[in-house]
């Protein structure tokens, strides 16, 4: 059973580019979240996922936008990518949002 | 705003020491609370969580928490810890009547000594 699979692992991007991310959930999970985790810092919630709706945000500009997909995979999309967007991206499945998280191994972005 | 405070940032001990680390929440309903760890080079785990019944709560690795209401406190503990315990600790709460807002502490990390 593949736990949470993110894609890519590392990304490389310049100030006003955009990124896409991507997520897997665990197997029977149905919803998805993301964070942004700065370094040395706790993960900061960007927004969740369920039955292909944001169900809540976090305090993050609508810069960041997602989806989710009939098979409960997930995309984070950032525009105008601005310097303080560099970080570790996690994703995290649970099953209806209430229950433990089981997170991915994250994409770090970093922006030049 | 809801917040959720880790009053150590850091934490040195020695193995075989007592660890508690302090989790805080500022929230008068219902609530969800984990403990998360992430190991060097790892993902974030589940330690122990809290949803109802007995406040004392035992996870993974012989670490428990206790869910203390009466001061919005779940702590973190562990009789006699190991090298191998050196990680980073996270708190994190669910707000059950606010949209299941999931709110983190900013994290604890653990070094110890051989």
């Amino acid at each position: 059973d593949a736990g949470v699979t993110q894609s890519p692992t590392h990304l490389i991007k310049t100030r006003g580019q955009q990124v896409t991310l991507r997520c897997s959930p665990k197997s029977g999970h149905d919803t998805v979240s993301w964070y942004q985790q700065a370094l040395g810092q706790g993960p900061q919630f960007i927004f969740q996922y369920y039955e292909e709706e944001e169900r809540q945000r976090g305090n993050f500009p609508d810069r960041f936008s997602g989806h989710q997909f009939p098979n409960y995979s997930s995309e984070l999309n950032v525009n105008a990518l601005l310097l303080g967007d560099s970080a570790l991206y996690l994703c995290a499945s649970s099953l209806a949002g209430l229950n433990e998280q089981f997170f991915g191994p994250g994409t770090r972005l970093t922006v030049l | 705003a809801q917040s959720v405070s880790q009053h150590n940032h850091h934490v040195i001990l020695s193995e075989a020491a007592s660890l508690e680390l302090g989790c805080n929440y500022s929230y008068g309903g219902t609530v969800n609370l984990f403990w998360y760890v992430q190991y060097p080079g790892q993902h974030l785990q589940l330690l122990l969580k809290y949803f109802s019944g007995d406040p004392l709560v035992k996870g993974i690795k012989g670490f428990e928490a206790e869910f203390i209401k009466s001061k919005f406190s779940f702590n973190l503990r562990k009789p006699s810890v190991q090298w191998s315990d050196t990680a980073e600790y996270f708190c994190a709460v669910i707000l059950m009547d606010s949209n299941y807002q999931l709110i983190w502490g900013a994290g604890t990390k653990l070094i110890i000594k051989p």
